[in-house]
């Protein structure tokens, strides 16, 4: 089993619209998450952190942890085409010092 | 700025030839990690460094090597060792702790 597992996609949204990501994770004790967005042929950009249980708002983003379900969500509000991107899920578990485990990442297409 | 950078941006290494990826970061950062990234893969930790002169293994060490005797730089060697080395390599630092990482830009190694 995959330590953080995302689906790949493509997500293909129009533009406007609300886009959801997930990312699930297998250990339980994991107290911190990431969002980053990477666009093709260039690193990753961290963009949303979340540490509670619960919604965390930024801007156009939204980040949400359950971690009764091991669960933890990306949406993004209003779309834009400069949103079309992949977009990592990372998550630091316990006992890992600070290491970061991404999961593989969801390509997100927004369409005109 | 400050920032990490990683160099060269491009890299070819013929068959049998040990090359070093250079990554500098002025964020007075203790911590810094190498991560190799392939497609549909994600990022797969190679090395990482949480203080001078100490550094551990990461999921995929095996025909790597690294260094740390400045706070600032954490080089990747790239050994002949390693079989299947053409791929994105990006450097991340972590200062405050509970903060997601900072990537440099990337080296994508190409073996010709």
């Amino acid at each position: 089993q995959k330590e953080v597992e995302q689906n790949s996609g493509p997500l293909s949204v129009p533009e406007g619209a609300i886009a959801s990501l997930n990312c699930t994770y297998s250990d339980r004790g994991s107290q911190s998450f990431f969002w980053y967005r990477q666009y093709s042929g260039k690193s990753p950009e961290l963009i949303m952190s979340i540490y509670s249980n619960g919604d965390k708002e930024d801007g156009r983003f939204t980040a949400q942890l359950n971690k009764a379900s091991q669960y933890v969500s990306l949406l993004i509000r209003d779309s834009q085409p400069s949103d079309s991107a992949t977009y990592l899920c990372a998550v630091k578990s316990t006992g890992t010092a600070s290491k970061l485990t991404f999961g593989t990442g969801t390509r997100l297409q927004v369409t005109l | 700025d400050g920032g990490i950078t990683q160099s060269p941006k491009y890299l070819f290494r013929k068959e049998g030839q040990n090359v070093t990826l250079s990554c500098e970061q002025n964020l007075n950062h203790d911590a810094m990690y190498w991560y190799r990234q392939d497609p549909g893969q994600g990022l797969r930790l190679i090395y990482y460094s949480q203080i001078v002169n100490d550094f551990q293994k990461g999921d995929i060490a095996e025909g790597y090597s690294v260094s740390r005797e400045k706070k600032e730089s954490f080089p990747l060697t790239v050994t002949s060792a390693q079989k299947n080395p053409t791929a994105f390599y990006l450097c991340a630092s972590r200062g405050v702790r509970g903060l997601g990482y900072t990537f440099g830009s990337g080296t994508r190694l190409t073996v010709v």
